[in-house]
């Protein structure tokens, strides 16, 4: 089967500091999506990103697929962003997404 | 354009009893698929609807069913509570498979069976 593996399980950050948390997958992964979930459960879709690098704000990500993993970066971190990251791959055919164990941040004010 | 809509929020059950679950991908998604969450097990592949047929099957006993209707709206079904049955079930929806698009998921059923 398919492997996520995320990196580090746990992070605590001050405010305004930068991060960056990686993502190794195994070769039978395509299509690596990062998600956010807040405290409340919601699970929010972040980038999309089967390869290359994309931008939204302070965050940030990259996919390099042929050496199989991704990065998170989140600069200048806001108490908002603590929460647990995801990563998650979908195996080449069908939706089914794999996802890693999370990475933990906390952002203190 | 509105989200993923799932319903209840919050559910508790006792053992041995039934539960349904609700979602309502985007407009214009017509996979369904849902997901679930507990603190030992993580984020858990269930099953994945694309025009009212099941598509994929995650690693789960018989008691757990779904369907989807034509107007993409999907049902969850439990039979038979267990107490490790606890957790938050997510719904997402996507584009259909082959599109190549993200998945978008609802705010969660939180279900807590005593």
């Amino acid at each position: 089967g398919i492997q996520v593996e995320q990196s580090p399980p746990d992070l605590i950050l001050q405010e305004g500091a930068n991060s960056t948390l990686r993502c190794n997958f195994s070769d039978s992964v395509n299509n690596l999506q990062w998600f956010h979930q807040n405290p409340w459960g919601q699970l929010i879709n972040l980038f999309y990103i089967p390869s290359g690098t994309k931008q939204n704000g302070r965050l940030s990500a990259t996919t390099v697929a042929t050496e199989r993993y991704s990065l998170l970066y989140i600069s200048s971190s806001q108490t908002t962003d603590s929460g647990v990251y995801f990563c998650a791959g979908q195996e080449t055919s069908g939706s089914r997404l794999t996802f890693g164990e999370g990475t933990q941040l906390t952002v203190n004010p | 354009k509105a989200g993923v809509t799932q319903t209840p929020r919050y559910l508790i059950k006792t053992r041995g009893q039934q539960v349904t679950l609700s979602c309502s991908p985007i407009s214009g998604h017509r996979s369904v698929s849902w997901y679930q969450q507990t603190p030992g097990q993580g984020l858990q592949f269930l099953f994945e609807y694309f025009s009212e047929t099941q598509r994929n099957k995650g690693n789960f006993p018989g008691r757990f069913s779904g369907r989807q209707f034509s107007n993409s709206r999907s049902e969850m079904n439990v039979s038979t509570l267990e107490l490790g049955d606890s957790a938050l079930y997510l719904c997402a929806s996507s584009l259909p498979q082959g599109a190549r698009s993200p998945l978008h998921f609802g705010n969660g059923t939180r279900l807590t069976v005593t």
